[in-house]
Parts: structure tokens; C-alpha cells; sequence
């Protein structure tokens, strides 16, 4: 199974700061075929289900704000947050998508500092 | 609109069987593959069960394989899983979600569902 592993555990930042999340895989989520990682990004507010905002590792999804951006390829990946606004607090998870057990990270709480 | 509706889920004793639905609208059912992710309480997600668009290919997590089975039904745009011989440790919300983007199997979960709760407790 491919393990995801994501740093830090929690970070609090100013508001209109940026916020940097790290998320490794235990092997390549490049295809093989393809130019694409398997690696999407969700955000997940207390009481709400996840909502999709990155994937193919750099493609935002629709309504997503520009301040969200992902990078990264084949086991080293980032999410960043530009300018931290209140509404971002959540807890973040990254996804592997590679292959079966799709495997999730460990979540990165983002608070306010 | 896409929406995604989970029941079934509810207080049941360790070793029995619960069904958890998924009624699906507002997208094309039979062209998606779907997904059921759950979340222990106060804690991270997990990948549960995929089930191919044409319902052919289905894959688990190690921590279900052999007690849980994902299935769908195109006429009632619904998705299920069956749980079976059932743990605490299986106490959890769980989400059903589409794989967006296409047909394939492989692929984030686009939309999700608000979840439902399965509490697994003598």
C-alpha cells in the first residue's frame, strides 16, 4: 500500500500569511503514461464532509480561490494557502489516487495564529 | 445539482450487519465510479471501497476486505455497502463520494455526501 505522510501535524498562521503543507508518498504517483501525479488536496471544516480542491496535484478545482495552489511530483508534494484568510481553518488531507488502497494523509490542522 | 445522499446508518452490537445506501442525483450514475470513505470520530479519513463505473471492478481497503462489499444499482441511482461481522473499531461517519473527471477508477472524489453514522458498541 502506498503510505501518505503529511507535515507539519498542525501550524497556526497570521492572517494574510502564507501556510505551506507537505505531503509525501511512499513511492512515485507519477504515471508512467502520462504527465500526470495522482495526488489531489481536499479541506475539511469541522461538522462538513471534504471538499475537493486540488488535483492531478496542481489543478485547481472549480471556485476554488487562486490563493490554494498545489505543486510537487512523484513523492514530494505542497499545498499552499498565499495569504491565510479566517475562512481557510480546517484541517487539510492529501490523497493518493495512484492505485488501490487509495490512501489519504494523516490531515494538517491550520489555524489562526 | 450534484447530490449525494447516505442512510442506514444507526447503533448496532459488534458481529452483526448494517447496510448503508447512497442515493445519487443530479449527474449521470452509470458513468462514474464511486467511493466510500469513513472517519472515526475525531480523527483523520480513510479510504474505504471503490466500485468501478460498470460495477465490475471493485477494490477495499485491507482493514474491510472480506467484510464489507460495495455494490450499486443504475435503475435506483443508488450506491450500498454492505458491512458485515462488524467491530468497534469500524465506528465511524461514512461518506460516499463520485469520482469525478471521468469513467476512470482511479480518480479524486469530486462531490461527497454529508455522511452517516455507524456507532459499533455493545
Amino acid at each position: 500500500d502506498i503510505v501518505m505522510t503529511q507535515s507539519p501535524d498542525s501550524l497556526a498562521v497570521s492572517l494574510g500569511e502564507r501556510a505551506t503543507i507537505n505531503c509525501k508518498s511512499s513511492q512515485s504517483l507519477l504515471s508512467s503514461s502520462s504527465t500526470n501525479n495522482y495526488l489531489a488536496w481536499y479541506q475539511q471544516k469541522p461538522g462538513q464532509p471534504p471538499n475537493l480542491l486540488i488535483y492531478w496535484a496542481s489543478t485547481r478545482e472549480s471556485g476554488v480561490p487562486d490563493r490554494f495552489s498545489g505543486s510537487g511530483s512523484g513523492t514530494d508534494f505542497t499545498l499552499t494557502i498565499s495569504s491565510l484568510q479566517a475562512e481557510d481553518v480546517a484541517v487539510y488531507y492529501c490523497q493518493q489516487y495512484y492505485t488501490a488502497p487509495l490512501t489519504f494523509g494523516g490531515g494538517t490542522k491550520v489555524e489562526i495564529k | 445539482q450534484v447530490q449525494l445522499v447516505e442512510s442506514g446508518g444507526g447503533v448496532v452490537q459488534p458481529g452483526t450487519s448494517l447496510r448503508l445506501s447512497c442515493a445519487a442525483s443530479g449527474f449521470t450514475f452509470s458513468s462514474y465510479a464511486m467511493h466510500w470513505v469513513r472517519q472515526a470520530p475525531g480523527k483523520g479519513l480513510e479510504w474505504v471501497a471503490v466500485i468501478s463505473y460498470h460495477g465490475s471492478d471493485k477494490y477495499y481497503a485491507d482493514s474491510v476486505k472480506g467484510r464489507f462489499t460495495i455494490s450499486r444499482d443504475i435503475s435506483k441511482n443508488t450506491l450500498y455497502l454492505q458491512m458485515n461481522s462488524l467491530r468497534p473499531e469500524d465506528t465511524a461517519v461514512y461518506y460516499c463520494g463520485n469520482a469525478g473527471f471521468g469513467s476512470g477508477t482511479y480518480l479524486p472524489l469530486e462531490y461527497w455526501g454529508q455522511g452517516t453514522l455507524v456507532t459499533v458498541s455493545s
